[in-house]
């Protein structure tokens, strides 16, 4: 079994600084998958960025970036220069390898993006 | 449709009645996920379809809980004698077997009252 916890129920940001959101995980498998996830009002999920476990390098999308810290289990998602359109509520997310794919989430963070 | 459409959006029903949650995946996606996201929570997963069937149900909370998939395309999530604990955001979500991402529908709000 998989589990992710995120200590961090809200947090906020200025417009164009810079944000960490927190993710710890546990896991027995050799081979899974860490997400991050977000989601707005409007309730769709988008995925923000993903970091394979085997891979040591961070993982980068434009203004998103990971530290992915494999030994001690933990996957924060950086937010370089905060945009208004940011404000959501972010998920981390597990998955093992293999053919199922579903998702193990954690409880989310809301982050609030002040102008 | 372009994307992964869920109906209705939302649904309050009377404790005790069936409700029926329906998603359309996008086409040609093989895998199809069903999720609950109670109100503080995070999704928790419900049932996982390789197209016709579901080799993955574990995590159906109790057996008033049912799912099916007709054609490889549209899921249904039913419940029955819906309880107020059941109130909660079902999202559901497809893949295409290709890459690693997930595509999720906008969820149904489901309300027990």
């Amino acid at each position: 079994a998989q589990t992710v916890t995120q200590s961090q129920p809200e947090m906020s940001v200025q417009e164009a600084e810079t944000v960490t959101l927190s993710c710890t995980y546990d896991t027995s498998e050799s081979d899974y998958y860490l997400f991050w996830y977000k989601q707005p009002p409007s309730r769709q999920m988008i995925l923000v960025i993903r970091q394979e476990a085997y891979k040591q390098q961070n993982a980068t999308e434009n203004r998103f970036s990971v530290n992915f810290q494999k030994a001690a289990k933990s996957f924060s998602l950086k937010i370089s220069d905060s945009q208004l359109g940011d404000a959501a509520m972010y998920f981390c997310a597990c998955r093992r390898g293999g053919s199922n794919y579903k998702l193990t989430f954690g409880k989310g963070t809301l982050l609030t993006v002040n102008p | 449709g372009a994307g992964v459409s869920q109906s209705p959006s939302n649904k309050v029903t009377e404790k005790g009645k069936d409700v029926e949650l329906r998603c359309d995946p996008i086409s040609g996606h093989t895998a199809l996920y069903w999720y609950r996201q109670s109100l503080g929570q995070g999704l928790e997963f419900l049932i996982y379809f390789q197209g016709n069937s579901a080799p993955d149900k574990s995590g159906l909370p109790s057996d008033r809980f049912s799912a099916e998939r007709t054609g490889g395309s549209v899921s249904t999530l039913t419940i029955q004698r819906t309880q107020q604990e059941d109130s909660a955001v079902y999202l559901c979500a497809c893949f295409s077997g290709r890459g690693d991402e997930q595509f999720f529908g906008p969820g149904t709000r489901l309300t027990v009252l």
